[in-house]
């Protein structure tokens, strides 16, 4: 399977606390995207990272990646409540995303 | 309009049954799919539609059946399927097809119950 892996499965931290999850893949790729889910509704789009690019930052999430790990790490900074949701990374092949196994994140007020 | 939207939100059905999902999108996107997801699991893909041709369909059993009535419409029709086809079904769309890495826009799902 190309699926990718992500770590940690599920994650509890505190409003303000910054949140970080990380996703390995196996296949090389063009670019890989990061997808927030809320309680089982559909997916949304955060953030897009090319192949040629290491770092990212979009308002208070910043993606890394490193192609030569095959690994990517999202960072939500300052969480609030309304982050509780689940992420997933998805790597892009032609016409497909295969997403990774997913982060629940849940932030406490 | 950077919406897409599934009707119902909710189906139950029994195993007899046949029922159809639909998935709509006036954003001008050519890419449309189907993608099935279980409890926390991630999203699976089952068909592509490509300009309105099926281009990919991941060996999705026979008892569904997707259709592309136009740019702007997917369909999935549902037809003596089983408790573990009990899941979420999600729609997304995209722009062009043929790039790699398009951002995909999900409508909300259809959350689906087989008894």
């Amino acid at each position: 399977s190309q699926q990718g892996e992500e770590d940690p499965q599920a994650l509890s931290i505190q409003e303000g606390e910054n949140a970080t999850m990380n996703c390995s893949y196996k296949t090389s790729i063009n670019n890989l995207q990061w997808y927030r889910q809320n309680s089982g509704r559909g997916l949304v789009h955060l953030i897009l990272i090319r192949s040629n690019e290491r770092e990212k930052h979009s308002g208070r999430l910043r993606v890394t990646l490193d192609t030569s790990k095959k690994s990517s790490s999202l960072l939500i900074t300052a969480s609030r409540a309304a982050d509780t949701a689940s992420y997933f990374c998805a790597t892009t092949g032609f016409q497909k995303l295969v997403f990774g196994t997913g982060t629940r994140l849940l932030v406490s007020p | 309009d950077t919406e897409v939207t599934q009707t119902p939100k909710h189906l139950v059905m029994g195993m007899t049954n046949k029922k159809s999902l639909k998935c709509e999108q006036h954003m001008g996107h050519r890419a449309m799919y189907w993608y099935k997801q279980k409890a926390k699991k991630p999203p699976e893909l089952m068909f592509v539609y490509s300009y309105e041709k099926l281009s990919i369909n991941e060996s999705v059993p026979s008892r569904f059946s997707p259709e592309c009535p136009n740019s702007s419409l997917l369909n999935l029709h549902l037809h003596a399927l089983q408790p573990e086809d009990s899941a979420l079904y999600l729609c997304a769309s995209s722009l062009y097809p043929e790039a790699s890495g398009e951002t995909q826009y999900f409508g909300p799902g259809t959350r689906l119950l087989v008894l």
